[in-house]
């Protein structure tokens, strides 16, 4: 079955820029009808939805955060990744990849999710 | 931006009993584009329920969903142990952003 795994760096400094990557296995990101999605859960709150990718590579964003955000995808690594400018401590939380239904919206399968702190 | 609120914001009841989820959207919302799912601690949230009312895959029968517009409800029939968590909804509409609600926590009375 499908399965996803985020990676990347779990502490990031403020201004800086936060990347993670979501490598998915037991399926191509290339093929639909599925939107590839990046959601953030700061510690003890709730969900907040990022954005995603579709696999012709258009992408939406969250307005609140989209003058910061780009989400990209790799089809030769079967990845997606996430690229957020400027962070602040505001910023810090478990960052989670999804599947997302292309008809539906709903996330049906989740990674387990990655800790990024931003602090110096 | 469509803002999902739930209520109550912590559910106390007792393994057997019912358990009832209420989540209000700002404006309507497509029935086929809401969703419920679960997070434990320390664990990615679980699809439990998508298009309001359809389980999904793995998802025992106790669990339903239901309501249209602005008015939906997720519904436990009789508490099991494991079912003691978080409960999130999530609509994905015609536009960007797709919103979650604040969540509902259901704790062991």
């Amino acid at each position: 079955q499908v399965q996803l795994q985020e990676s990347g760096p779990g502490l990031v400094k403020p201004s800086q820029t936060l990347s993670l990557t979501c490598t998915v296995s037991g399926g191509s990101i290339s093929s639909g009808p599925y939107y590839w999605s990046w959601i953030r859960q700061p510690a003890g709150k709730g969900l907040e939805w990022i954005g995603h990718i579709y696999s012709s590579g258009s992408a939406n964003y969250n307005p609140s955060l989209k003058s910061r955000v780009t989400i990209s995808g790799d089809t030769s690594k079967n990845q997606f990744s996430l690229k957020l400018t400027s962070v602040t401590a505001a910023d810090t939380a478990v960052f989670y990849c999804a599947r997302v239904s292309y008809h539906y919206g709903y996330m049906d399968v989740w990674g387990k999710g990655t800790t990024v702190t931003v602090s110096s | 931006e469509i803002v999902l609120t739930q209520s109550p914001g912590t559910l106390s009841l007792s393994p057997g009993e019912r358990a009832t989820f209420s989540c209000r959207a700002s404006q309507s919302v497509s029935s086929s584009y809401l969703a419920w799912y679960q997070q434990k601690p320390g664990q990615a949230p679980r699809l439990l329920i998508y298009g309001a009312s359809s389980r999904a895959t793995g998802i025992p029968d106790r669990f339903s969903g239901d309501g249209s517009g602005t008015d939906f409800t997720l519904t436990i029939s009789r508490l099991e142990p494991e079912d003691f968590a978080v409960y999130y909804c999530q609509q994905f509409g015609s536009s960007p952003p797709y919103t979650f609600g604040q969540g509902t926590k259901l704790e062991i009375k």
